[in-house]
């Protein structure tokens, strides 16, 4: 079954980084991840697609603070140069047969 | 630019009908499949359908499988999403999202700002 695990709380000070990780189920290591973002009372807004060989495609005005990255069965979004309006809920998202979103991460900007 | 307006949420009794549509812009609305995703609130994200760009190919959650259909609309740019037998695990705010493939089954590159549909008595 296809299932994405992810973390519920990330936290790290203002103009540091921090790596998210999404976490496919076993045997879907071939699978690609999209990551969304979601600021608090806000609709989500697409970030970038990261694939399994770690290319990623970012959205359209994605700075460029936002990079993607892979290994495995694992899927990375790193956040250089922390800034407040990056304090948000963060989704990863795959598909096959049906849609399949991770619980998100909430991410506190210290 | 890409927009996705979502209209037609809000309160209904459990049991009712409704039936939410997303006005689409900035692209050929035709090329595209669509979604449907929804946020009960303080929750996460959760898919509820998807849609191919002739209208052909339709999915379902299991969780609304039966009780919703998806369409759409392409000389209106609009997709729908009608919604009968509402429950009150139903509420939830409704986005529309739309895919860069002819499938919907893709990553979704662009969302609508959601309408909130409250299912209660």
């Amino acid at each position: 079954q296809l299932v994405l695990t992810q973390s519920p709380s990330a936290s790290a000070s203002l103009g540091a980084s921090v790596k998210l990780t999404c976490t496919l189920s076993s045997g879907h290591s071939s699978y690609a991840i999209a990551w969304h973002q979601q600021q608090p009372e806000k609709g989500p807004r697409y970030l970038m697609k990261v694939n399994s060989d770690d290319s990623h495609h970012k959205g359209d005005g994605i700075p460029d603070r936002f990079s993607g990255s892979s290994s495995g069965t694992e899927r990375y979004l790193t956040i250089s140069s922390l800034q407040s309006e990056d304090e948000a809920d963060y989704y990863c998202q795959t598909w096959g047969t049906v849609q399949v979103f991770g619980g998100g991460t909430k991410l506190t900007v210290l | 630019e890409v927009q996705l307006l979502e209209s037609g949420g809000g309160l209904v009794q459990p049991g009712g009908s409704l039936r939410l549509s997303c006005a689409a812009s900035g692209f050929i609305f035709s090329s595209y499949g669509m979604n449907w995703v929804r946020q009960a609130p303080g929750k996460g994200l959760e898919w509820v359908s998807g849609i191919s760009v002739g209208g052909g190919d339709t999915y379902y959650a299991d969780s609304v499988k039966g009780r919703f259909t998806i369409s759409r609309d392409n000389s209106k740019n609009t997709l729908y999403l009608q919604m009968n037998t509402l429950r009150a695990g139903d509420t939830a705010v409704y986005y529309c999202a739309k895919v860069p493939t002819t499938g919907p089954m893709s990553y979704f590159d662009y969302w609508g700002q959601g309408t909130l549909v409250t299912v209660s008595s």
